[in-house]
Order: structure tokens, then C-alpha cells, then sequence
């Protein structure tokens, strides 16, 4: 199982509203990460989790607020957001291969996220 | 300032031409990975290159790794139209940083 479950998978809602993007993987994976991506545009880094530990935050406005309840649930709570952040939110997981610590990551669907 | 660039950015060709991607860094990694994605769906991963020279092959697509471990290409044999889509390059920098390169969007015309 190399499944990485993102939900909903489409989300509309107002600059006022608040509402949480979900994350899911059950394949043992300790580290949990969460990109924006614009049309055409490769993948942008936002927060790493490591072993349920934010480890790495890109700067990230604090309208996003991520959150890791446990080693396979991850949380993205969205807060006064505006249309310009507006893009696909992409989940991945990423499983560490051999001691040279080599990793591949495994993405979800994405949630395609629409501020009005 | 991107770690890894990639080249071409935009690529349109004739089905069963042959292609090239090239994934760039002055930078070192452990290991470098290249996903395919399609519009609206999640990136999946194609394959990993773990050893300086190495050379993997999946179906008419050929992957190398850099002896110096800092560059990688994608050579693709008689495209198909299913072979479309964004073609990203990725890789591990130390605290589990995970980035992708710039990307290459491919589209394969019947």
C-alpha cells in the first residue's frame, strides 16, 4: 500500500471562512510534508513533519496552521485566506531507504482549492 | 534561487520523436527521484537513482544519474501521447527537505 489520502479533494470557500484539508497514509512513513502548487508550476515546499515534529517551515503566512495529530495523520487548517492562495495543496509522505538514508516520497491527489 | 533547474521548461513534439529532460544542481544529493504528473492528480513517482552513473530503465524511458551525483536526465524513446504531462525531478537536502526541480511540461501531439 503506497496510498497517501487527501481529503476533500475540492474546497471552495470565503476569504472569512475556516476549514481544515486533511492527510492520511498508513504505510509507516515518519515524515509528512505539505506543497502549494500553481498551475504549470512545480510543487512549492510549505511545512515538513518529522516524527510528528514540525521541522522545517518555508516562511509560510500563518493564515495555513499545519498540524500532525499522530504518525499518519496530517492537518492543514486554513484560516482568512486569500484568493491568491488559491492552487492545488498537495500532501506526500516519504519512506527512507537503506543507510544512506535515500527516500522516495509518495504524494496524495491533491485538494484543489478555490478562495472566492 | 531554485537548487535544481531543469531543461527544457515547455517541450511539444510529434509522436514517436525521441526526447531529453535534464535535471541540474551545483548542488550533491543522495538520491534524486523523477515524478510524472497530470493536470489536477498528485505527482507519481517514476523512479530513484541512488549511485553516481547509474543508468535505470523503465519501459522506453531511460534515467541516469550524474557521476557527481549533482545531475540527472530523462531520455524518452518514440513518445506516445500518453506520455504528456509535467515531468518533475526531486531530491532530499539535510532536515528532510524535499524539493523539486523546476519542471518540464511535455506534450506529445498525435
Amino acid at each position: 500500500d503506497t496510498e497517501v489520502t487527501q481529503t476533500p479533494k475540492h474546497l471552495v470557500m470565503g476569504m472569512t471562512n475556516k476549514k481544515s484539508l486533511k492527510c492520511e497514509q498508513h504505510m509507516g512513513h515518519r515524515a509528512m510534508y505539505w506543497y502549494k502548487q500553481k498551475a504549470k508550476k512545480p510543487p512549492e515546499l510549505m511545512f515538513v513533519y518529522s516524527y510528528e515534529k514540525l521541522s522545517i517551515n518555508e516562511s509560510v503566512p500563518s493564515r495555513f496552521s499545519p498540524e500532525c495529530p499522530n504518525s499518519s495523520l496530517l492537518n492543514l487548517h486554513l484560516h482568512a485566506l486569500q484568493p491568491e492562495d488559491s492552487a492545488l495543496y498537495l500532501c506526500a509522505s516519504r519512506r527512507v531507504l537503506g543507510r544512506l538514508g535515500n527516500t522516495e516520497a509518495f504524494f496524495g491527489q491533491g485538494t484543489r482549492l478555490t478562495v472566492v | 534561487t531554485q537548487l535544481l533547474e531543469q531543461s527544457p521548461q515547455f517541450l511539444s513534439i510529434q509522436e514517436g520523436e525521441n526526447l531529453t529532460v535534464y535535471c541540474n544542481s551545483s548542488s550533491v544529493f543522495s538520491s534524486l527521484q523523477w515524478y510524472r504528473q497530470e493536470p489536477g492528480e498528485g505527482p507519481v513517482l517514476l523512479v530513484t537513482v541512488v549511485t553516481g552513473g547509474e543508468v535505470k530503465k523503465l519501459k522506453r524511458l531511460t534515467f541516469q544519474f550524474g557521476d557527481a551525483r549533482k545531475d540527472s536526465s530523462l531520455h524518452i524513446t518514440a513518445a506516445q501521447p500518453g506520455d504528456t504531462g509535467l515531468y518533475l525531478c526531486a531530491g532530499v537536502r539535510p532536515g528532510n527537505q524535499f524539493y523539486f526541480g523546476t519542471g518540464t511540461s511535455l506534450t506529445v501531439i498525435p
